[in-house]
């Protein structure tokens, strides 16, 4: 089945130092990726729709400065942290889109912890 | 944007009790999709509700769709510790590259 890998599972970074998570679909091309981020107990929330060769699509409040997104080839999307600060802290997920049919899902990372001290 | 509510936030239920979450829009849903996502893990595909009135069935799972495609529900049968973790409906926009919106989730515990 299709499989996305995301790196790293866990990192803790120093306030004002930049973060970088990967993305990769393993078995398959992915044309579109999303980013969320999720609190704890909380839903996900979409961040940005990452389009392989072309800029990447923000949600509305999300800071494209701060979260700055490449999608560099059909099976790498990176999202980095810039500038972290403790409020940055979440649970990071990436997920792509795998069209197999009508009943498809979207599969998802495993999620990049990221805690900022 | 589409927002879609999901109750309850949290169900403890004893092993072998039923459990139901439901999902409800104020706008009609293209398509609904449902995940489950285990303590400290990610979001993992259950199904996906199209038809209006639909009716789908995993096991112990039963998925429906209600007749206006503005609600939609997951009940599970007889739970098991197994089943613990947080079930998420979405709203899959009803594009091919549609981004998923996400209800706030049912947290469920299973006491054995």
């Amino acid at each position: 089945g299709a499989v996305v890998s995301q790196h790293p599972s866990w990192v803790i970074c120093k306030s004002g130092t930049s973060v970088k998570i990967e993305c990769r679909s393993l078995d398959f091309q992915a044309t579109t990726m999303f980013w969320y981020r999720q609190f704890p107990k909380q839903s996900l929330m979409l961040m940005a729709t990452s389009n392989e060769g072309s800029k990447a699509t923000y949600e509305q409040g999300v800071e494209k400065d701060k979260f700055l997104i490449n999608h560099a080839s059909l099976t790498l999307s990176t999202l980095t942290v810039t500038s972290a600060h403790p409020e940055d802290s979440s649970f990071y997920i990436c997920s792509a889109d795998r069209r197999t049919g009508l009943n498809y899902g979207y599969t998802f990372g495993s999620g990049t912890r990221l805690t900022v001290v | 944007g589409q927002q879609v509510m999901q109750i309850p936030q949290y169900q403890h239920v004893q092993e072998g009790e039923d459990f139901t979450t439901y999902c409800n829009s104020s706008t009609t849903l293209s398509n609904i999709q449902w995940y489950k996502q285990r303590p400290g893990g990610h979001p993992v595909f259950l199904i996906q509700l199209v038809k209006s009135g639909e009716v789908k069935k995993q096991k112990r799972l039963t998925f429906q769709f209600g007749e206006a495609k503005k609600n939609s529900s997951l009940h599970i049968t007889a739970t098991q510790t197994t089943d613990v973790g947080t079930y998420f409906c979405a709203d899959a926009g009803g594009t091919s590259y549609g981004k998923l919106t996400f209800g706030q989730g049912t947290i469920l515990t299973v006491h054995p």
